[in-house]
């Protein structure tokens, strides 16, 4: 079954408002999860890591204003994509591990389809 | 910068024949890598993993192999069902430093079995 949850799995908004995404893990404890950003056809691309208690780590390019991560508690991790655009219209996809970098691989949440109109 | 790239990005097999799914990777420091298979709308589903200590790790009807004098990672399915048409992607674990923990992608292979 599935170990981590992500909500809303899909969403339509207007071109300048803000969309909150929230990834919950399930039955286990993350200090860190992954966000990614998936264009169709294309491979996914890191864009941050959330850190529980403390503040994100984007990856070069990925605008933090932008993008803001909040990782409040050991199960949750929102991504809120502010003041949206029509090229931010993607898939977006949480990841999380169960355990140890090296004794689990990153799971997946089953991704929001953001449509900015 | 480094990164993990695919050989193929289709791949169309008979139902019941074997598949064989091929990716290079770049970044000599990554020691853990995973093999992810993407059904259209859904998220990546973890299919098998192999660190960089082994060479050759058997699933259920999944075969990794590991190559790191080439640097090349393979997926093998055997007897390839419908069921298994989908995106697969390999992804390699980075290493130490800053990076750690980090899942790089490589591009992915679109596989469609007919029946």
């Amino acid at each position: 079954g599935a170990v981590v949850s992500q909500h809303p799995s899909r969403v339509i908004c207007k071109s300048g408002t803000s969309v909150k995404i929230e990834c919950r893990s399930l039955d286990f404890q993350a200090t860190t999860m992954f966000w990614y950003r998936q264009f169709p056809k294309k491979s996914l691309m890191l864009m941050a890591t959330s850190n529980e208690g403390s503040k994100a780590t984007y990856e070069q390019g990925v605008e933090k204003d932008k993008f803001l991560i909040n990782h409040a508690s050991l199960t949750l991790s929102t991504l809120t994509v502010t003041s949206a655009h029509p090229e931010d219209s993607s898939f977006y996809i949480c990841s999380a591990r169960t355990g140890g970098v090296y004794n689990s691989p990153l799971h997946f949440g089953n991704g929001t389809r953001l449509t900015v109109t | 910068g480094e990164s993990v790239g695919l050989h193929l990005p289709t791949l169309s097999v008979q139902e019941g024949d074997n598949s064989i799914i091929n990716c290079a990777y770049s970044n000599s420091a990554s020691d853990y890598f995973i093999w992810y298979k993407q059904e259209s709308g859904k998220g990546p589903q973890f299919i098998i993993d192999i660190r960089s200590n082994m060479d050759k790790r058997q699933g259920q009807r999944v075969t990794v192999l590991l190559n790191k004098t080439v640097k090349h990672l393979s997926l093998q399915i055997a007897a390839t069902q419908p069921g298994d048409s989908a995106v697969y992607f390999c992804a390699e674990n980075n290493a130490g430093g800053t990076s750690y923990g980090k899942l790089t992608f490589g591009q992915g292979t679109i596989l469609t079995v007919h029946p």
